[in-house]
């Protein structure tokens, strides 16, 4: 999930495959967890969020797993589908009512 | 259908202009954000506001300054463009309950600083 420098990762996969979206955060003090998808040409939209007691989270089609012992999170896609290419950003927040802290962003590419 | 409109999608101006992003919420909120966005960087945060003519420093406000003279809009100022200031700008404002967690955003002004 973190890119460093000026490439992002990318991640490719299959349109009907499941996606699997890595993300490292920083601080083990922040209590929510959010996801952002980003589509071309436009702002970031917000996905799905979790809070520092759960460690799985569903939505609609998307999973958001958090294991705090290694402080990674994860976004699961299932059934992935070409309107699901887009750019995903993780964000955390210390208290909920803090400024966000964006992670760097994975490019997702579904393949038809 | 809540909406955050950025005064211009493409910008370009020359180096020492003075240059005013504005962005505009039809929510009522209370709460508005100012982020860069870079290429392998993501967003990062430039100013805040929780009220009109409040303003809070995020992480990266050097070169920046903002106004928020009502509450539907909030103005990012560059005092004198630099060319380091080129990037994607957006605007973004949570709905009220306290929680930055779902932030609505704005298409994104790509400035170009010549």
């Amino acid at each position: 999930g973190e890119s460093v420098g000026l490439h992002l990762p990318t991640l490719s996969v299959q349109e009907g495959d499941n996606s699997i979206i890595n993300c490292a955060y920083s601080n083990s003090a922040s209590d929510y967890f959010i996801w952002y998808k980003q589509e071309s040409g436009k702002g970031p939209q917000f996905i799905i969020d979790i809070r520092s007691n759960m460690d799985k989270r569903q939505g609609q089609r998307v999973t958001v797993l958090l294991n705090k012992t290694v402080k990674h999170l994860s976004l699961q896609i299932a059934a992935t589908q070409p309107g699901d290419s887009a750019v995903y950003f993780c964000a955390e927040n210390y208290s909920g009512n803090t400024p966000l802290v964006f992670g760097k962003g994975t490019r997702l590419s579904v393949i038809a | 259908d809540v909406k955050v409109t950025q005064s211009s999608r493409y910008l370009v101006k020359r180096t020492g202009e003075k240059v005013f992003l504005e962005c505009v919420q039809d929510m009522d909120h209370e709460n508005m954000f100012w982020y860069r966005q870079d290429p392998g960087l993501g967003l990062r945060l430039i100013y805040f506001s929780y009220d009109v003519k409040m303003k809070e420093k995020g992480d990266i406000p050097e070169g920046y300054s903002v106004s928020r003279e009502k509450k539907e809009r909030f103005s990012l100022i560059l005092e004198s463009a630099s060319t380091n200031q080129t990037s994607m700008y957006l605007c973004a404002s949570p709905p009220g309950g306290g929680s930055y967690n779902e932030q609505f955003f704005g298409p994104g002004t790509r400035l170009t600083v010549l």
